[in-house]
């Protein structure tokens, strides 16, 4: 299998419940990242991870837990969420990190199709 | 604050012509940007880049045309084809940090 696989694509849970996202990708990559996008709203980054390391951590709420046990994983553990959590959560790698400004060495992003969350 | 915007949610236009999307961006340090395209139930894919060097850049059927002075970036496909039906998302790349800044996408129709 190639690309960024993610699953489960849907989830329904309760406030108190807990739950995990998984992200894989078969592409070799070193960085990878979780994104929320909430409808009319843009994508949000949540996570960075750069081999295994969290480099960026974008003011998420703790109930929102990331766990990269190698470069292929990505998880995002949820427990005790909101209703206004409910949106569509992304995966994404890129080959190496995405470097800011004139650093920027023209790395894409590969996205998995998305798990789409509903909190009840 | 959005700092990458597209102010057009939806637009329609019939096979053969040409679909032209917008987007707008308010920090002028960005020096990079990208145009990604999402199907339904998929993940966004890369379609084409400029640079802030550039004012142009051109790929088959689409064109990306940059204006720094007015902070705007236009996608241009031509001839629009009921396959490119879709949601078309620009993205910049930030002056600190390690991501994208996105917009909230256009969601084009191509009329047969």
């Amino acid at each position: 299998e190639t690309g960024v696989t993610q699953t489960p694509r849907h989830l329904v849970m309760g406030m108190t419940n807990k739950k995990s996202l998984k992200c894989e990708q078969h592409l070799g990559h070193n960085a990878m990242y979780w994104y929320k996008q909430s409808a009319k709203k843009p994508l949000e980054l949540m996570f960075v991870y750069n081999f295994k390391e969290q480099t960026e951590n974008n003011s998420v709420p703790s109930r929102f837990s990331p766990e990269c046990p190698n470069s292929s994983h990505l998880f995002l553990h949820l427990h005790t969420l909101q209703p206004e959590d409910s949106a569509l959560y992304l995966c994404a790698s890129s080959q190496d990190l995405i470097l800011a400004g004139r650093n920027y060495r023209g790395e894409t992003q590969y996205f998995g199709p998305g798990t789409r969350l509903l909190v009840l | 604050d959005q700092q990458v915007k597209q102010n057009s949610p939806s637009l329609s236009v019939q096979e053969g012509r040409i679909s032209i999307l917008n987007c707008d961006y308010t920090n002028s340090m960005f020096d990079y940007f990208l145009w990604y395209k999402k199907y339904p139930a998929e993940g966004p894919t890369f379609l084409i880049s400029i640079s802030s060097i550039k004012d142009k850049n051109e790929d088959g059927r689409f064109t990306v045309f940059l204006n720094k002075s007015a902070k705007h970036l236009s996608l241009h496909i031509v001839p629009s084809q009921p396959g490119d039906s879709a949601v078309y998302f620009c993205a910049a790349i930030g002056d600190t940090g390690n991501q994208f800044y996105f917009g909230t996408g256009t969601s084009l129709t191509v009329i047969p």
